[in-house]
C-alpha cells in the first residue's frame, strides 16, 4: 500500500528564508507526485506535480520540488519565504496505474512565517 | 469561471439526523471524489466516482453514501451511522488526459454536531 510521509506538522520560518518542506513515499514504482497548499478555510491548490518528465519539478508562487528515485523523496522548496506562504502544504502520491485515479495524502506540515 | 462548488460552508448536524452536502463542477470532469480532513491526519478519500451512476468505496466509507445521477454533481451523505462526523469535508474532480489526473478540490464544508 501507498504511504506519505511529510516530516514536521509545523515549521517556522522567518520572512525571505529558506523554505524546505520534507515528503517521503513508499512505493514499489515511481508514483506520480503531488504538492498541494491549503489556506485557512479553503479547498486545496496544486503547486506543481511529477509525472515521470524532468524530475526538477517548478511550480507557482516560486516553489520547486525535486524527485529522487533513490531516495524515494519528493521535498519542496522555495528560496525565500513571503508572509503570503503561511499555509499548510500537502504532499500526495498516485502510482502510474492506480484505479479511479486515488490519491494517498501525506498529514500535511503548516507553515508560520515569522516577520 | 469553471470550477467546484460546495454547500453549505458550514453546516450542523443534530444527534441520530442526516445530512447531505453538495458538490457540483462545471468542468466537464468524468471523476469525482469526497474526502474528509482532520487536523494532523491529511486526506482521507471517502467516495469516488469514475462515471456517471457508478460510485466505489474508499478508505473510510463506512457511515456515508453517495450517489451520481449527473455528470455534474456528487453529492455526500453523513448518516446517522457516523459517529464522529465533525470534519473538514472536500470534494475533488479529475479528468484523464494531457493534466495527468491532476485533481482540482472545492472550498470545503465544514460540519459540526450540535
Amino acid at each position: 500500500a501507498q504511504s506519505v510521509t511529510q516530516l514536521g506538522s509545523h515549521v517556522s520560518v522567518s520572512e525571505g528564508a529558506l523554505v524546505l518542506l520534507r515528503c517521503n513515499y513508499s512505493s514499489s514504482v515511481p508514483p506520480y507526485l503531488f504538492w498541494y497548499v491549503q489556506y485557512p478555510n479553503q479547498g486545496l491548490q496544486l503547486l506543481l506535480k511529477y509525472t515521470s518528465a524532468a524530475t526538477l519539478v517548478k511550480g507557482i508562487n516560486g516553489f520547486e520540488a525535486e524527485f529522487k528515485k533513490s531516495e524515494t523523496s519528493f521535498h519542496l522548496t522555495k528560496p525565500s519565504a513571503h508572509m503570503s506562504d503561511a499555509a499548510e502544504y500537502f504532499c500526495a502520491v498516485r502510482p502510474p496505474k492506480a484505479a479511479g485515479n486515488k490519491l494517498t495524502f501525506g498529514g500535511g506540515t503548516r507553515v508560520l512565517v515569522k516577520p | 469561471d469553471g470550477g467546484i462548488t460546495q454547500s453549505p460552508k458550514y453546516l450542523f448536524r443534530k444527534e441520530g439526523q442526516n445530512v447531505t452536502l453538495s458538490c457540483e463542477q462545471n468542468l466537464n470532469h468524468d471523476a469525482m471524489y469526497w474526502y474528509r480532513q482532520d487536523p494532523g491526519q491529511g486526506l482521507r478519500l471517502i467516495y469516488y466516482s469514475q462515471i456517471v451512476n457508478d460510485f466505489q468505496k474508499g478508505d473510510i466509507a463506512e457511515g456515508y453514501s453517495v450517489s451520481r445521477e449527473k455528470k455534474e454533481s456528487f453529492p455526500l451523505t453523513v448518516t446517522s451511522a457516523q459517529k464522529n462526523p465533525t470534519a473538514f469535508y472536500l470534494c475533488a474532480s479529475s479528468t484523464p488526459g494531457q493534466e495527468k489526473n491532476i485533481q482540482y478540490f472545492g472550498a470545503g464544508t465544514r460540519l459540526s454536531v450540535l
